[in-house]
């Protein structure tokens, strides 16, 4: 059974840039929620999305969005870089109350 | 709000030595608790998930308990290895609107020596 699994692995952006960063669920996983992991923060929650619709979402500014297929397959998108955004992006997919399983992550480097 | 801490914030100890790490978690109103691992730069491997119904789980060399009324958890590592080295957190996931909100405490980074 494959795992989570997120792309690109790893991303060097210029401050003001966009990025999109993508994750494929585990089969039969419809919820997905994306993570921040940075040294001061340690690992906040960004928002979570089921069926196609964002059901939660995290206190970060709207340059972070995401969204949803009818795959499961979900984005998230950030607008206008800053340096600050520097961290490693995770994802994590479970059903219902049950383990979350988490990808790799997705290393994102703003210079 | 839910606040998760976990102490220590590092251990060292060396090979062989059994070890319990610690978190606590201030809202008993919890779905469960999940423990992870994570090596440096990587992603959280699952180790252990404890539904909120339950006291404890096992796998190989660890053990997790849960004592909600406390709001308390401990990760038992018997007779650690090298290997072993990583950082361990643990999240729990609140009753609410969002079966994916994991709240996370800081970790505790082991090193096992040999």
């Amino acid at each position: 059974k494959a795992g989570v699994t997120q792309t690109p692995r790893y991303l060097i952006k210029t401050r003001g840039q966009q990025v999109t960063l993508s994750c494929s669920p585990i089969s039969g996983h419809r919820s997905v929620s994306w993570y921040q992991q940075t040294p001061g923060q340690g690992l906040q929650f960004l928002f979570e999305y089921f069926s196609e619709t964002q059901r939660n979402k995290g206190n970060f500014p709207g340059r972070f969005s995401g969204r949803q297929f009818s795959n499961s397959r979900s984005e998230m998108n950030v607008s206008t870089l800053e340096l600050g955004d520097s961290a490693l992006y995770l994802c994590a997919s479970s059903i219902s109350t049950q383990e979350a399983f988490f990808g790799q992550g997705t290393r994102l480097t703003v210079v | 709000k839910q606040e998760v801490t976990q102490i220590p914030a590092a251990l060292s100890v060396p090979e062989g030595e059994n070890l319990v790490l610690n978190c606590s978690f201030t809202d008993s109103a919890i779905y469960n608790l999940q423990w992870f691992r994570q090596d440096p730069g990587k992603g959280l491997t699952s180790l252990l998930l404890i539904q909120s119904s339950q006291r404890e789980q096992t796998s190989g060399r660890l053990n997790a308990s849960l004592d909600k009324s406390s709001g308390r958890s401990t990760l038992y590592i018997a007779a650690s290895q090298p290997g072993d080295s990583a950082t361990y957190l643990c999240a729990v996931l609140r009753p609410g609107t969002s079966y994916g909100k994991l709240t996370f405490g800081q970790g505790t980074i082991l090193t096992v020596h040999p």
